[in-house]
């Protein structure tokens, strides 16, 4: 069955970087995109960009431009969003999800606890 | 940037009752919508794509309908097992977006 299966929660200061790793299993992975949407402590669903797993293009929500990076790994049928300068209000879960034009699986999500 | 909106912002109902949740968007979207449910704690879940069709596994009590600017979403017999957060989500255009979702609960 289709898996999406994220890395654990992180803990980080102000200014530091964070990976998010999402391994997919279960189906052809080069055949959908990966979308990453992050999640505020009761707040709503937050896209923040998506990657072609077919050729690596990616298209970033403009609030993250010179911060995101999104990157594949089709050997490992891995996906992975690296978001940088940390600020309190990026403490968020975040998720993968498959995207052909809906996101129909999503990752168990990642806490992410930007702290000082 | 399409903005989408959604009412209510939240309800309450009770077991066997109709709920209907709207969601609107800023610019003509034909029928690029889908609907997601999630529950406290977990991920959110497709229920509907493409405005009307329903996913695979979701049950049939859950329906969508609309097209340009304005769509519903239905549960025709509202369940224990329905409390969650609803959200529409364009993806006419990038960058894709979700509405703020309806927070449903049990009366």
């Amino acid at each position: 069955q289709v898996q999406l299966l994220q890395s654990g929660a992180e803990v980080k200061e102000p200014g530091a970087s964070v990976m998010v790793s999402c391994k997919t299993s279960g189906y052809i992975f080069t055949k959908y995109s990966v979308t990453w949407v992050r999640q505020a402590p009761g707040q709503g669903l937050e896209w923040m960009g998506y990657i072609s797993t077919y050729n690596n293009n990616a298209n970033y929500a403009q609030q993250f431009q010179g911060r995101v990076t999104m990157t594949t790994d089709a050997s490992t049928s891995t996906a992975y969003m690296y978001l940088s300068s940390l600020r309190s209000d990026d403490t968020a879960v975040y998720y993968c999800a498959r995207e052909g034009s809906r996101f129909d699986k999503w990752g168990q999500g990642t806490l992410v606890s930007v702290t000082s | 940037d399409i903005q989408m909106t959604q009412s209510p912002s939240s309800l309450s109902a009770s077991v066997g009752d109709r709920v209907t949740i709207t969601c609107q968007a800023s610019q003509d979207i034909s029928f690029y919508l889908n609907w997601y449910q999630q529950k406290p704690g977990k991920a959110p879940e497709l229920l509907i794509y493409d405005a009307s069709k329903l996913e695979m596994g979701v049950p049939s009590r859950f329906s969508g309908s609309g097209s340009g600017t304005r769509f519903t979403f239905t549960i025709s017999s509202l369940q224990p097992e329905d409390v969650a957060t609803y959200y529409c989500q364009q993806y006419e255009n990038l960058p894709r977006t979700f509405g703020p979702g309806t927070k449903l609960d049990i009366k």
